[in-house]
């Protein structure tokens, strides 16, 4: 069974679209998350929710819109997509100050 | 506010011979430290963490670190590399009382044959 599963794992779309990338765990944690990794490989966090509450809202445009409907689930929903928006987004959970568990990333390519 | 940096963003080893990686942090507070490896196309996955207690921690796949407060690091060693270690290595931390994991910008590991 896999841990922290996103979909869809590539997403190609044009600029202007509107787009969203779904994550569940089936780890019982509390706190889930949202990474992008640039095309230099550098991960910096987006958003986080604990328990269904936002906790972590970094400088993030916000065209950018999570949603998290229960503790098992995380969704990221980009409107208006624009070419910088092109990076591998990940999913991840983690109990309480324990070690993070990562999806297998979502591939966005905006053309 | 906590950092990490990672020395080195390209490392190359031959086949056998040791892994060094290095990863410095900055943090206010007693830092978790984490070493993850990337696989291309593939997600993230833990290698070992240090959260409290003993200082030297071993992980998966024959990797090691150590976290030495007095230098602020946490690098990662493997003793004989083997080909299968090609990959993207990254150091993270999170200061306890917080939920915000920290990346260092990766080290790629090259394992010459």
């Amino acid at each position: 069974d896999t841990a922290v599963s996103q979909t869809p794992k590539y997403l190609v779309t044009q600029m202007g679209n509107d787009k969203s990338i779904k994550c569940e765990q089936n780890l019982g944690h509390d706190t889930m998350y949202w990474y992008k990794q640039d095309s230099k490989k550098f991960l910096k966090i987006m958003f986080s929710y604990n328990n269904k509450e936002l906790i972590i809202n970094e400088t993030v445009p916000n065209r950018f819109s999570p949603k998290s409907p229960d503790k098992a689930h995380l969704n990221l929903h980009i409107n208006s997509l624009e070419l910088g928006d092109s990076a591998v987004y990940f999913c991840a959970s983690s109990q309480t100050r324990a070690e993070a568990f990562f999806g297998q990333g979502t591939r966005l390519t905006v053309v | 506010a906590q950092s990490v940096t990672q020395l080195g963003s390209h490392v190359s080893v031959s086949e056998g011979a040791l892994v060094l990686l290095r990863c410095n942090y900055s943090s206010s507070v007693p830092p978790y430290l984490f070493w993850y490896v990337q696989y291309p196309n593939q997600g993230l996955q833990l290698l070992l963490k240090y959260t409290t207690g003993a200082t030297l921690v071993k992980g998966i796949n024959g990797f090691e670190a150590e976290f030495k407060k007095s230098e602020t690091s946490f690098h990662l060693t493997k003793p004989s590399a083997h080909m299968s270690d090609a990959a993207e290595y990254f150091c993270a931390v999170m200061a306890s009382g917080t939920y915000k994991y920290i990346f260092g910008t990766g080290t790629r590991l090259k394992v010459l044959a």
